[in-house]
C-alpha cells in the first residue's frame, strides 16, 4: 500500500451544483479523518470515522456537507449546492487505532464558480 | 481555549544558516504535538510525534522539541530542498484525535 489517495485531485464546479470527493486510506488503518484547508491557513477539521461510524463532525460541516464510510474501507465526502466560499483544498488522512499520527492525502483542490 | 500559534508566518534562509520554528500551545491535556511538512499542492508529510516535555525527535537536518508550552523545529544547514511550509499541530483529547494546526511558517530556503 503507497499511502491515502483521494479522487479527483481537482474538481472545478459551478455554483449550485453538487460534487463529490472520494478517499482511499491506508489499508489497515481504522480511523479516517476529512479535513478543509483554505489558502494561508493550516488543515481544519470536519468529520472522523471509526470504522463505518461518524463519530464526530465539526460546526465546520454545514447540513450542505455529507460523509459517508460505508463498508469502513474508502470514503466520500459531498457538497450539495456548492458557495464559492466551499472552495477550498479537502484533506483526508488515516491513522492505526493506538498511534496519534495521521497520514494525509495529496487532497482535492474544488474552485466553485 | 485550546489553540496553537506558529511563528514566524515566514522565514527566509540562505543556504548553510541555522535556523528555528516556534509552535506555542494553549492545551488542557496534550496527547500528542505533530510536526508536519507541506509542499505546495499536496497534503501535510507527517515528520514527528512528540508527546512529553524534554522529549526530542530527530530526522536528516531537523530536530523537534517541546516543552510545557511550546515545540521547536531546529533546521541545521538547511538546502533548497527545505523550502516548505512546516505546520505544527496538536491532538484533541478522546479516542477520536483529531488534530488541531497552526498557520504554518513557510520556510525558504536560497543556495
Amino acid at each position: 500500500d503507497t499511502g491515502v489517495s483521494q479522487d479527483p485531485r481537482h474538481k472545478i464546479t459551478k455554483r449550485g451544483q453538487n460534487v463529490t470527493f472520494r478517499c482511499d486510506p491506508i489499508s489497515e488503518h481504522n480511523r479516517l479523518y476529512w479535513y478543509r484547508q483554505t489558502l494561508g491557513q493550516g488543515p481544519e477539521f470536519l468529520t472522523y470515522f471509526q470504522n463505518e461510524a461518524q463519530l464526530e463532525k465539526s460546526r465546520l460541516l454545514s447540513d450542505r456537507f455529507s460523509a459517508e464510510r460505508p463498508k469502513g474501507s474508502f470514503s466520500t465526502l459531498e457538497i450539495q449546492r456548492t458557495e464559492q466560499g466551499d472552495s477550498a483544498m479537502y484533506l483526508c488522512a488515516s491513522r492505526p487505532t493506538g498511534m496519534g499520527e495521521q497520514y494525509f492525502g495529496p487532497g482535492t483542490r474544488l474552485t466553485v464558480t | 481555549e485550546d489553540q496553537v500559534t506558529q511563528s514566524p508566518e515566514a522565514l527566509r534562509l540562505q543556504e548553510g544558516e541555522s535556523s528555528s520554528l516556534n509552535c506555542s500551545y494553549t492545551v488542557s491535556g496534550l496527547r500528542g504535538l505533530f510536526w508536519y511538512r507541506q509542499d505546495p499542492g499536496k497534503g501535510p508529510e507527517f515528520l514527528f510525534t512528540l508527546y512529553s516535555a524534554g522529549e526530542e525527535k530527530e530526522k536528516e537536518r531537523l530536530k523537534a522539541t517541546l516543552t510545557k508550552k511550546e515545540s521547536f523545529l531546529h533546521i541545521t544547514a538547511p538546502k533548497p530542498e527545505d523550502s516548505a511550509t512546516y505546520l505544527c499541530a496538536f491532538a484533541m483529547g478522546g479516542s477520536q484525535g483529531n488534530l488541531i494546526f497552526g498557520k504554518g511558517t513557510k520556510l525558504s530556503v536560497k543556495p
